[in-house]
């Protein structure tokens, strides 16, 4: 089956410019992570979206960030003002999140983005 | 075709068990390799990080190899706690630090 997709693959933008990436999951999964990958740097936690429940938002680094999902579908992370720090690969994980149990993520091939 | 596949998919353990998991790996040119530890519901928290020149690396009861002629390292945990249940990820680097392929993971689960 399908795996987890991201879009766009590449984004180039201007400082100061708002952008939104899409994210679409495997279908059935209702945990969806977003992490922020700069050059050479390891993962980097942003939000998690588990079912209809509040998202756990700890990880965002400013108010310019934001992520909506609706359901257990496509989720949306906008970055608004964006600046030549957010320049990054944006990845996207989702799993099945059986309750009690750890899980196995599957990633999105991730969105680069670079803000010139 | 750069991947990172892991074994076992799943494993359960008792507490107090050794375990090692898998990680096999196509990605070329190699840079580095990392292990993640993600507990449900968290982000990753990274465990070790090994280049080409190294071979083994530990942290705590983790220990680390590889072998980047085989292109294989493993995760070994010792003394297993119940607060080791989670998913290990294996996440290998290209020589440009620009790339990371992520494995699928593994769940460990610990059981009293």
């Amino acid at each position: 089956g399908a795996g987890v997709s991201q879009s766009p693959s590449n984004k180039v933008t201007e400082k100061g410019k708002d952008v939104e990436l899409r994210c679409d999951p495997i279908s059935g999964h209702t945990a969806l992570y977003w992490y922020r990958q700069r050059l050479g740097q390891g993962l980097e936690f942003l939000i998690y979206f588990q079912g209809n429940s509040a998202p756990d938002k700890s990880g965002l680094p400013s108010d310019r960030f934001s992520a909506e999902r609706t359901g257990e579908s496509v989720s949306t992370l906008t970055i608004q003002r964006t600046q030549q720090e957010d320049s990054a690969v944006y990845l996207c994980a989702s799993s099945l999140a059986e309750a009690g149990g750890p899980e196995t993520q599957y990633f999105g091939p991730g969105t680069r983005l670079l803000v010139l | 075709k750069n991947q990172v596949e892991q074994s076992p998919q799943s494993l359960i353990i008792l507490e107090g068990k050794n375990c090692t998991l898998q990680c096999n790996y196509t990605v070329s040119p190699f840079s580095n390799l990392r292990w993640y530890k993600q507990d449900t519901g968290r982000g990753p928290v990274s465990l070790t990080i090994m280049t080409f020149s190294e071979n083994t690396k530990s942290n705590g009861r983790y220990t680390a190899t590889l072998d980047a002629d085989t292109k294989q390292s493993s995760l070994h945990i010792t003394a297993s706690q119940l607060s080791d249940s989670a998913s290990y990820i294996c996440v290998v680097g290209d020589n440009y630090g620009q790339n990371f392929v992520f494995g699928p993971g593994t769940r460990l689960s610990v059981l009293p």
